[in-house]
Parts: structure tokens; sequence; C-alpha cells
């Protein structure tokens, strides 16, 4: 089946160690986002990819960067966490800016910062 | 501005009862509307989508309508089951011309209990 892949499913990082997170996809989608959830909260839009084109939201901190080394793959990297940024990150996938507008969703990756 | 309300939960139903979540919307142009389902330490699963008004979107039971005087899209489902038991968003899709993609906007997100 095609799918939104997330490694790991639960990270545990340092308090200012740098922690990267993965994200795959079998849709051949040509956009890619990650989102931040923290409990009991909507998920916050951090950045998106639309092919190689990288695109941040105004809000989200310097810390977090992004990487799109191909179609299929996506990294998330936090160059610093801190406490406030233990969170549900999830990706997910559209296939264009055409369309109903609907975008598949990886399983989610919990980060615990310690 | 483009946003989405829902109504605040916990919603508390036991098995088999009627399920009725609000979800109005504000947002200029002609979005798409979705509901998303989120069960327990997982990712967001879309439950149904419709692109137009008067489109109604359906899947497991759950049905909305896209009701464009209202601006609402309220979520219904007739007999509901304890593995109903989720958190349920509402959305709308917004196409950004500056960036070729579409934006989601979220409601809060309501959660549903369902007790046998």
């Amino acid at each position: 089946d095609a799918m939104v892949i997330q490694n790991p499913r639960y990270q545990v990082t340092q308090f200012g160690k740098p922690v990267t997170l993965s994200c795959s996809q079998t849709l051949n989608h040509n956009v890619m986002y990650w989102y931040q959830q923290k409990s009991s909260q909507a998920p916050k839009l951090l950045f998106h990819y639309y092919d190689k084109d990288f695109n941040n939201e105004a809000d989200t901190p310097d810390n977090f960067q992004s990487r799109r080394p191909n179609t299929s793959f996506c990294f998330l990297d936090i160059r610093s966490p801190g406490l406030g940024d233990a969170a549900m990150y999830l990706c997910a996938t559209s296939r264009d800016a055409t369309g109903g507008g609907e975008q598949y969703f990886g399983p989610g990756t919990r980060l615990t910062v310690t | 501005g483009n946003s989405v309300t829902q109504m605040e939960g916990p919603v508390t139903l036991s098995e088999e009862a009627f399920l009725t979540i609000n979800c109005t919307y504000t947002a200029t142009g002609y979005p798409s509307l979705f509901w998303y389902v989120q069960y327990p330490g997982e990712g967001l699963q879309l439950l149904l989508k419709a692109t137009k008004a008067d489109d109604k979107g359906s899947n497991k039971g759950f049905e909305a309508t896209y009701r464009k005087e209202t601006t609402s899209f309220h979520l219904e489902k007739g007999s509901v089951q304890v593995s109903d038991s989720a958190v349920y968003f509402c959305a709308l899709s917004l196409h950004m011309f500056s960036g070729g993609y579409n934006k989601l906007i979220f409601g809060a997100g309501t959660r549903l209990a369902v007790h046998p």
C-alpha cells in the first residue's frame, strides 16, 4: 500500500542535542509537509517542500530546519532542542496544488526532550 | 481571516448513540472541507471530504454536508461504536498561489469518548 512512513516513532533527545526525524513516502507526491502537534492541540504547520522548493512558515523558529534530498524522503532537523520542542511531529504529503487539497499523514514521531 | 471553529469536547456517548460534531468555517474563496480523525498515539487519517457546496462526504458510517449558506460542515454518525473513540479535526484547504500548495486550516479538535 502507498503510504507515508515516519521513523522513529519515538525519539528521546537531550536538551540542546541535535536530532533528526525522517519521513518517506511511496505516494510520489510533489509536496511534503512537517507539522508540530502539542498535546490536545491542532497540528501547526512548520514548513513544506514543493518538489525542491522550500517554504517556511513565518512563525517557525530558526531552530527547525528541513532537507529533502529526493522526492521520497524529507528530514526535520532540530538544531538545539529545548524542553518546549517536546511534541508529536507529523509528516504529510499532497499531490500538488490542484485537486481537492487533501493531505496524507504519517503516524508521527513523538519527541521527548530530557 | 480564514478559520475553523468546532464544538468543544469531550463528547461522551454510549455505544449506538447518534453523533453530531459541529464545525463552521470562515474563508475567502471556495475551500475544500475535510474531517480528519486521530486515534491515540497516531497520525491523522482522512475521514471524509467535500470539495464544493452541497457535496456530501461519507465514510465508515460518518457523513458531512458542505453547507455554503451556513458555512458549516457538521460531522454525523447514526450509531457510534467504542472503536470510534478518537479526536476529530475539521479542516479547510486553501490554495496558496505563493508556494503552489494547499494549506490546511484546522479546528481545535473534538475528543469523542464512546462507552459500552
